[in-house]
């Protein structure tokens, strides 16, 4: 059984880091394309950033953030520098159909939030 | 970038009707070379993650019921529910992901 677990969310002022982790069971991450996407308080669904055979960020994120993964660990990460309070929200790691990084996020983990507040 | 739109913005049906929701993209999200549409639905209910129905714009994930299904092509897509059931209240979205950045609709909300 797939399963994806989030952490490493919580409240970091303007300005600072945080990084959070999935920590992937049931298949092996880089045999699949891992995505993040976040969704503000009440708000959409919003596209941060997939790796898998390519690597691609949403513009609002290039530059700041950084996705990654540790096969021995079966873990994905996302560094998130320069955190801007507008990238408050839930943010999910998911699983994609296959290795293509054109993959649509086919399994979800419960999300870890995001909070940036002075 | 592609502009996902959707309608309506909400929805209410009664239990056994359809539901019919419509998915506009700004440019054609099919892919000639394999001839498939790069176009999921994602259906979230509250306090939950989202869940893929369908993608390929038509075909549905293993497990989802047959009452959803999906239709279209190019930049015109539909997300049908047959007969509606109490546990498919929750806000569909659908997605593109043929070209980056991927997009989302702004989401319909299905209620009874």
């Amino acid at each position: 059984e797939v399963q994806l677990l989030e952490s490493g969310g919580g409240l970091v002022h303007p300005g600072g880091s945080l990084r959070l982790s999935c920590a992937a069971s049931g298949f092996t991450i880089n045999a699949y394309a891992m995505i993040w996407v976040r969704q503000a308080p009440g708000k959409g669904l919003e596209w941060v950033s997939t790796i898998g055979d390519s690597t691609f960020y949403a513009d609002s994120v290039k530059g700041r953030f950084t996705i990654s993964r540790d096969n021995s660990k079966n873990t994905l990460y996302l560094q998130m520098n320069s955190l801007r309070v507008e990238d408050a929200a839930m943010y999910y790691c998911a699983k994609g159909i296959f290795d293509s990084s054109y993959s649509a996020p086919a399994s979800w983990g419960q999300g870890t939030l995001v909070t940036v507040s002075s | 970038d592609i502009v996902m739109t959707q309608s309506p913005d909400s929805l209410a049906v009664s239990l056994g009707e359809r539901a019919t929701i419509s998915c506009k993209s700004s440019q054609s999200v099919l892919y000639n070379s394999n001839n498939k549409n790069y176009l999921a639905w994602f259906q979230q209910k509250p306090r939950q993650p989202p869940k893929l129905l369908i993608d390929w714009a038509s075909a549905r994930e293993n497990g989802v019921p047959d009452r959803f299904s999906g239709s279209g092509s190019a930049t015109d897509f539909t997300l049908t529910i047959s007969s509606l059931q109490a546990e498919d209240v929750a806000t569909y979205y659908c997605h593109q992901h043929y070209n980056v950045p991927f997009t989302f609709g702004p989401g319909t909300k299905v209620d009874i």
